[in-house]
């Protein structure tokens, strides 16, 4: 079993859907990333968190630390949206544990 | 600010040849990170560098993989006698203290 699993691996919306992106994870952490991968592309952190709730933008990211789980929300999604979305989580060893990512594809 | 400068980004590299990846990291960060992606799986972690030390090098093999992080000038990750197996991307991503990482653009190595 993965230390860090994702759902769903892939996930189709059309323009303006809400859309969300499951973490679980099943080490101790010091704090959990969500990293976007544009194919062929560089990769861009998106949120660091280590509690509670961030957004920025159309993003959300939430985490529950005593479930070990950390949803990412897109509002009012959109073609540019398409991308692969990867649940990373970094312990005392700072080193990055990643998930498998969820491509999302968003159509018009 | 630049960013994290990856180069070159794309390297083509025939059976048993060298390969040298460089990575600058954001200027005033410390931290240098190697992360592998291999052709439809996810990234894992190599090696973890801070100026001059190699911190921790438990994902990188063992053999033919090296890596440095000189006081001056940018890491380098090199690869000796290149293997079709090799073929991947591999990212570099640096920080200023532990987390808050930034990532560099990728070199897509291919190993023909």
């Amino acid at each position: 079993k993965n230390e860090v699993e994702q759902s769903p691996q892939n996930l189709t919306a059309q323009e303006g859907e809400f859309i969300t992106i499951n973490c679980s994870y099943s080490v101790g952490i010091s704090a959990l990333h969500w990293l976007q991968q544009h194919p062929g592309g560089g990769i861009v952190s998106l949120f660091m968190l280590s509690s509670g709730k961030k957004k920025h933008g159309r993003l959300i990211a939430t985490i529950n630390i005593q479930e070990k789980h950390s949803s990412l929300h897109i509002t009012a999604s959109h073609p540019r949206d398409s991308a692969v979305y990867i649940c990373a989580v970094s312990g005392n060893t700072d080193k990055l544990i990643f998930g498998t990512g969820t491509r999302l594809q968003v159509f018009p | 600010n630049a960013g994290v400068m990856q180069n070159p980004r794309h390297l083509v590299r025939r059976r048993g040849q060298e390969a040298r990846l460089r990575c600058s990291p954001m200027k005033g960060h410390s931290h240098v990170y190697w992360y592998r992606q291999l052709p439809e799986e996810g990234l894992k972690f190599m090696v973890y560098l801070q100026k001059e030390n190699i911190i921790d090098e438990s994902g990188m093999p063992k053999e033919r993989f090296s890596a440095e992080f000189p006081k001056e000038g940018p890491s380098i990750l090199r690869i000796q006698q290149v293997v079709r197996g090799d073929s991947a991307a591999y990212f570099c991503a640096s920080s200023p203290t532990r987390g808050g990482y930034t990532f560099g653009s990728g070199t897509r190595l291919t190993v023909v």
